[in-house]
């Protein structure tokens, strides 16, 4: 089976960076989704990473180490509307994509 | 460009009743369509994908059923809804299962 772990909440400041942390076991890893969700909406994709390192999009960046079986998702100049659940999401051979809880990002002015 | 479409937004079911919920997706062809159900303040749990008219994959046991009558249109189904089936079910569609998965809006089940 797959185990994923993240925070389950984490708080910042309007402005500041925040790191959000995703560890997995699994066997046959493809790929790691990061995604975004609103309270009561549907998640939205924001990062992909396959191969190990960093991939940078804007105020965004997400790093993957597969040896570890760890990835973080990078958020610089946090703004209020970056408040939000952040969902690591590992991919298998198999084709199918296994999700974590989610980790709940408050930020605050 | 690509859309999906899921509906209705809301659903209030009694305890036995039966449900269909249907998604569908323009702008593509033969996506990858999957549905999920997400508890409150937990990840998405899998529960159907397709890769194909025809072709569902179940991942797990319940009372559910999933179809694809039609390359870009899945529905989720069930002949008599129980209480644990209250959630917020989401759609969604990938080019190839290594490519990003978009949601349809979701649907909120409320099972009383």
């Amino acid at each position: 089976g797959q185990n994923i772990d993240q925070p389950t909440e984490m708080t910042a400041t309007e402005g500041a960076i925040v790191q959000i942390n995703c560890t997995y076991q699994t066997s046959g890893f493809n790929g790691l989704f990061w995604y975004q969700q609103h309270a009561g909406e549907a998640p939205t994709f924001l990062s992909y990473n396959v191969l190990d390192g960093l991939e940078e999009k804007g105020r965004f960046s997400s790093f993957l180490s597969r040896s570890k079986g760890y990835s973080y998702l990078l958020l610089k100049e946090l703004q209020m509307k970056d408040s939000a659940s952040y969902l690591c999401a590992v991919k298998t051979n198999a084709g199918k994509s296994t999700f974590g809880d989610g980790t709940t990002l408050t930020v605050k002015p | 460009s690509q859309t999906i479409h899921q509906w209705p937004a809301t659903l209030v079911q009694p305890v036995g009743s039966p449900l269909s919920l249907e998604c569908t997706v323009e702008g593509t062809s033969n996506p990858n369509l999957y549905w999920y159900r997400q508890a409150a303040g937990r990840g998405l749990q899998l529960l159907f994908y397709s890769v194909g008219i025809g072709q569902i994959s179940s991942e797990v046991p319940q009372n559910l059923s999933a179809s694809r009558p039609q390359d870009r249109q899945f529905i989720l189904s069930s002949k008599k809804l129980l209480l644990s089936d209250s959630g917020f079910y989401l759609c969604a569609w990938s080019f190839e299962s290594n490519q990003p998965q978009h949601f349809g809006d979701g649907t909120r089940l409320s099972i009383l």
